[in-house]
């Protein structure tokens, strides 16, 4: 799986966005983009995946650039709840088990 | 409906004593994963289930680690003679598909402390 570059840390004020950077410029056209977090003392849960095209769900919004090379997680009103490691993961969409393969992260700080 | 469960929460053993964890996927789930987390590593993946086919054991870091999946619903991962480097989270997660868009969703994981 190709390889992802991620802040290793951000803050943020309550109630505003925040947008979260990841740099994947060895993606390969069947990897799908996947970003999960990990609130503190729990296993990570799903957040958001694209292709793509520009993609929104009730928790976040992921703009993908146009070469694929980079993308953005964005929250639109961060919340205490928010604060989290965020990982941006690719997943090869032929051939692989499926399994998530997690870089460092990006820990987010909310503050109020 | 009720997510993926693990037990025990927490798991303190001794050096060289086994240990055996829980992961009740989360029901009509065919694949189930395995993954660790420690200070030094990260999250990473250990073993992968799908349905009746050969397990994925690429990720077990020696032949002390070994999981089984009965009736392709509950899991037993078994650490053989711990050592305190076998101390991390273990966390297993359920999907309804391998795929690319197979959503993974996680328990909250098994605190394993080797003394």
């Amino acid at each position: 799986d190709a390889k992802t570059t991620q802040p290793n840390s951000m803050e943020s004020n309550e109630e505003e966005p925040v947008h979260l950077p990841c740099n994947h410029s060895t993606i390969s056209g069947t990897d799908y983009i996947h970003w999960y977090r990990q609130l503190p003392s729990q296993g990570p849960e799903y957040v958001i995946h694209g292709l793509t095209s520009n993609v929104n769900n009730r928790m976040a919004s992921l703009a993908i650039a146009e070469d694929r090379k980079s993308s953005t997680l964005i929250l639109h009103r961060a919340t205490l709840r928010d604060a989290a490691v965020y990982y941006c993961i690719l997943r090869d969409v032929e051939g692989n088990t499926g399994k998530l393969i997690f870089g460092q992260g990006t820990t987010l700080q909310v503050k109020p | 409906g009720a997510g993926v469960s693990q037990s025990p929460s927490n798991k303190v053993t001794e050096k060289g004593k086994d240990v055996e964890l829980r992961c009740d996927p989360i029901s009509g789930h065919t694949a189930l994963y395995w993954y660790r987390q420690s200070l030094g590593q990260g999250l990473e993946f250990l073993i992968y289930f799908q349905g009746n086919s050969a397990p994925d054991k690429s990720g077990l870091p020696s032949d002390r680690f070994s999981a089984e999946r009965t009736g392709g619903s509950v899991s037993t991962l078994t650490i053989q003679r711990t050592q305190q480097e076998d101390s991390a989270v273990y966390l297993c997660a359920s999907s309804l598909s391998r795929g690319e868009v197979g959503i993974q969703y996680f328990g909250a994981g098994t605190r394993l402390s080797v003394l």
